[in-house]
């Protein structure tokens, strides 16, 4: 089974500031991965699909890349909004493996 | 409205049973391969299963393999998960999710208790 594995587990930033979130999986997946924001009590909200490629409605100051076994999400200039645990997620059409997620807080 | 919702969810002895159903609205269901992802109370997301649009083809992770089973019905576009011989780990909140670009519809979630 594929495995993923995020880091940091936490991240404390402030309001303006630019983060990256790391996920590694542990066998190439090209690029079927996705980029998830949660907030308590809500439902998972996709922000980011095939490594790259921004869902519709979400503000541009999100952005993915990587390819194989090495992904990145970057959030350029944090909003209050975002402050929420974001996961990484390889699919495949066979499994849908989740990293254990990274908290964002504010510093 | 893209909409899923979620039902079934509820408090089960362990070792017994439960079925949860997603309909779907909004659009056309038998397009799209669709999943179920649960959330324990205060962890991560873990993906269960998938299946297929057409409902032919179904993948499970190993922890519910031989005890849940994915299931759809296109003319009443709906999705189901039947699960048998819970236990005390299977307690979560139960999502359904559609395939499109990646999992991006998902339901609001139904909470499943397995409590003696």
């Amino acid at each position: 089974d594929i495995q993923m594995t995020q880091s940091p587990s936490t991240l404390s930033a402030s309001v303006g500031d630019r983060v990256t979130i790391t996920c590694r999986a542990s066998q190439s997946i090209d690029n079927w991965l996705a980029w998830y924001q949660q907030k308590p009590g809500k439902a998972p909200k996709l922000l980011i699909y095939k490594a790259s490629s921004l869902e519709s409605g979400v503000p541009s100051r999100f952005s993915g890349s990587g390819s194989g076994t090495e992904f990145t999400l970057t959030i350029s200039g944090l909003q209050p909004d975002d402050f929420a645990t974001y996961y990484c997620q390889q699919y495949n059409g066979y499994s849908g493996t989740f990293g254990q997620g990274t908290k964002l807080e504010i510093k | 409205q893209v909409q899923l919702v979620e039902s079934g969810g509820g408090l089960v002895k362990p070792g017994g049973s439960l079925r949860l159903s997603c309909a779907a609205s909004g659009f056309i269901f038998k397009d799209y391969y669709m999943s179920w992802v649960r959330q324990a109370p205060g962890k991560g997301l873990v993906w269960l299963s998938y299946i297929s649009s057409s409902g032919s083809t179904f993948h499970y992770a190993d922890s519910v393999k031989g005890r849940f089973t994915i299931s759809r019905d296109n003319a009443k576009n709906s999705l189901y998960l039947q699960m048998n011989s819970l236990r005390d780990e299977d307690t979560a909140v139960y999502y359904c999710a559609r395939e499109g670009h990646a999992f991006d519809i998902w339901g609001q979630g139904t909470m499943v208790t397995v409590s003696s």
